[in-house]
C-alpha cells in the first residue's frame, strides 16, 4: 500500500509566520505535488517536483516555495503567512513520466489568523 | 486553457439504485483517466483509473472511456450510503506529469 504522511493535520499560525509543511512518501515515487483546496475552486496545484531538488511551478505558486532535499520528503514553505492561505494543503506523489495516478496524503488543514 | 469539466450536483440516488458520475475534458492529448472518491474534510482517495475506449470494471464501479467524445464516466451499481461523496474526475495533462482536475460531483445515496 502507497503511504504518504504529513506533518500535521491541523495547523493555526498567525500572520507573517514562516510555516513549513512536511510530506513523506514510502513508495519511491520520483513525483510530488502539493495542492491547496478550497470549497467551489477544487484542486489547485502550486508545485510539484520530478526529481530531488527539481521543482516546477503550478498554477498558484505566489506566496510558496518547495524544498526537495531527498526522494521521499517534499516540504512546502509559506515564507510569510496571510489569511488568504487558510485552507487544505494536500500533497500527493506519484510515479515518473506521464499521466500516472497520484496518490494523497491526509490533508494539512492549515488555519492563519 | 486545458480543463475538466463535471456537474456538480447533488446527485441524489435512492439506496440501491445506479449512480451515473459524469465528466468531459477538453485536451485530447489525455491519455489517462482516473476517479477519485472524497469524503467530507478528507483527502481524495483513487478509485480507478482507465486508459482505452471501453469499459472497465472493479467490483460495483465501471469506469467509461468514449476518447472521440472526450467524455469519462463513472458507474456505481447497487449504491450504498457510504458511498455518499465527492467524486473528482482527472486527466492525464498530454505531455505532463500532472492531472487536470474537475471541480468534482456530490452523490447522495439516500437509505
Amino acid at each position: 500500500d502507497v503511504k504518504v504522511t504529513q506533518s500535521s493535520r491541523y495547523l493555526v499560525k498567525r500572520t507573517g509566520e514562516k510555516v513549513f509543511l512536511e510530506c513523506v512518501q514510502d513508495m519511491d515515487h520520483e513525483n510530488m505535488f502539493w495542492y491547496r483546496q478550497d470549497p467551489g475552486l477544487g484542486l489547485r496545484l502550486i508545485y510539484f517536483s520530478y526529481d530531488v531538488k527539481m521543482k516546477e511551478k503550478g498554477d498558484i505558486p505566489e506566496g510558496y516555495s518547495v524544498s526537495r532535499e531527498k526522494k521521499e520528503r517534499f516540504s512546502l514553505i509559506l515564507e510569510s503567512a496571510s489569511t488568504n492561505q487558510t485552507s487544505m494543503y494536500l500533497c500527493a506523489s506519484s510515479f515518473s513520466g506521464i499521466g500516472y495516478e497520484q496518490y494523497f496524503g491526509p490533508g494539512t488543514r492549515l488555519t492563519v489568523t | 486553457q486545458k480543463e475538466v469539466e463535471q456537474n456538480s450536483g447533488p446527485l441524489s440516488v435512492p439506496e440501491g439504485a445506479i449512480a451515473s458520475l459524469n465528466c468531459t475534458y477538453s485536451d485530447r492529448g489525455s491519455q489517462s483517466f482516473f476517479w477519485y472518491r472524497q469524503y467530507s474534510g478528507k483527502s481524495p482517495e483513487l478509485i480507478m483509473f482507465i486508459y482505452s475506449n471501453g469499459d472497465k470494471e472493479d467490483g460495483r464501479f465501471t469506469a467509461q472511456l468514449n476518447k472521440a467524445s472526450q467524455y469519462v464516466s463513472l458507474l456505481i451499481r447497487d449504491s450504498q450510503p457510504s458511498d455518499s461523496a465527492t467524486y473528482l474526475c482527472a486527466a492525464g495533462a498530454g505531455n505532463n506529469r500532472k492531472l487536470i482536475w474537475g471541480l468534482g460531483t456530490s452523490l447522495a445515496v439516500n437509505p
